[in-house]
This record gives structure tokens, C-alpha cells and sequence, in this order.
């Protein structure tokens, strides 16, 4: 069945290093691609969006391309601030959403 | 801006009590989802309703945990009798149909559910 694998961590980084959370999925058809972003103690709020192969969705300094070859949707961010500390879920949309199981971010000044 | 709203905010319960939990996803929104979140892990369907219409509860307890969207508007999740092992967080999430079930999923607040 569909389902997403991301990477785990916690993850900590100092302010404006580069970020890269990787993510690679399985699925039938082609599915939509998605990173939520959730800050503690609230629900999910989606970062960015892609609806087919080859599609950059980018939000915030935040990017990921839709890799079909190699089923992935990493995400990256040149330069990140205290604030992007929270937790990444990337996700898919085929019949239902799966999630992975998200990786937690904290950025140090 | 339209938001999905989940009341109450926080719930603590005793073990073998009932609790519901109240969404109100974004108006035109057909689909409807309710997931189980876990300190820690990712969210977990337990249910998505299509309009008023369960379309996959495969993973929802179904000795103790129901669900209805009887107008296919707002939805309520009840557990009855609650148990030590329910403590989550309850996030619903509403999306439009758009391309096929591809729209993005719009999620609420959630619910803090402690079963002491």
C-alpha cells in the first residue's frame, strides 16, 4: 500500500545553516506531495504543495521537488531562523493521506 | 481566513468515562477526516467520512470509538469507555473534492486528550 518514509531525527542546527530533511514514498497512481509543518501543541499547518513529477513547491524559503525517478520529496532551506523550530511531516494524498512520522527541528542562535 | 474548528481545546477524563470531540471543517468541504496523534509519532487516520458517508474507518476501534457527520457538515468523534491508553492528541482535517481525493488537507487545532 502507499506510504511515506522520512527521515528521522531530532535535527539541530545552528541559525542559518542548511537544512535538509529527506523523504521518499511508495504509492500506486500518482499521488500529490505535501510537507505540514506543526509548532507544539497545535494541529498541522501545510508548508508547501506539489501535484505531479517534476513540480517545485516552495513556501516560506522552504522547497521540495517531486522526484518521480527516485520517489522523493526532499525538503531543503538555504538559511534557517529560531523560528522554523517544530516538526516536519511530509505526507502524500492518494485514496487517503499517509504521514511519515515526522522530524523534529531545532534551530540554535 | 476559513479554519476547521475543534472544540474543546483540552479534555481530561477518567478511565472508563465517555468524551466526545467536535469538529466543524471549512465550509464546501466534503471530505472530512479524523486522525489520532501520538506524542511523538505522525497523525493516524481512524476515520473519513465523504459528505455524510464513512468512506474508510479501517482503523478505527470500533468496540469503543464512533463517528458521525450526520449532515454531512460537522462531525463528532465520541470514546466510550475511555482508556489510559487513548491520551492523544485528536486533529480533524477537512479538504475539498477537487482531483479526485488530491486536495490538500486543512487541519484544525486538535484535541489534548488526557484519560487519567
Amino acid at each position: 500500500g502507499d506510504s511515506v518514509t522520512q527521515m528521522e531525527g531530532p535535527v539541530t542546527l545552528s541559525e542559518e545553516a542548511f537544512l535538509t530533511i529527506n523523504c521518499t514514498y511508495t504509492a500506486t497512481g500518482y499521488p500529490s506531495l505535501f510537507w505540514y509543518v506543526q509548532y507544539p501543541g497545535e494541529g498541522l499547518q501545510l508548508l508547501l504543495k506539489a501535484t505531479k513529477a517534476d513540480d517545485k513547491g516552495s513556501n516560506k524559503g522552504f522547497e521540495a521537488t517531486y522526484r518521480k525517478e527516485t520517489t522523493s520529496f526532499h525538503l531543503e532551506k538555504g538559511s534557517v531562523q529560531v523560528s522554523d523550530s517544530a516538526v516536519y511531516f511530509c505526507a502524500l494524498s492518494g485514496n487517503q493521506f499517509y504521514f511519515g512520522t515526522g522530524t523534529s527541528l531545532t534551530v540554535i542562535p | 481566513e476559513a479554519e476547521v474548528a475543534q472544540s474543546p481545546r483540552y479534555k481530561i477524563t477518567e478511565k472508563s468515562q465517555a468524551v466526545a470531540f467536535w469538529c466543524d471543517p471549512i465550509s464546501g468541504h466534503a471530505t472530512l477526516y479524523w486522525y489520532r496523534q501520538i506524542l511523538g509519532q505522525g497523525p493516524e487516520l481512524l476515520v473519513q467520512f465523504q459528505d455524510e458517508s464513512v468512506v474508510d474507518d479501517s482503523q478505527l476501534p470500533k468496540d469503543r470509538f464512533s463517528a458521525e457527520r450526520l449532515k454531512g457538515v460537522d462531525s463528532t468523534l465520541k470514546i466510550q469507555p475511555a482508556e489510559l491508553g487513548d491520551s492523544a492528541m485528536y486533529l480533524c482535517a477537512s479538504s475539498l473534492i477537487g482531483d479526485g481525493l488530491r486536495a490538500e488537507a486543512f487541519f484544525g487545532q486538535g484535541t489534548r486528550l488526557t484519560v487519567v
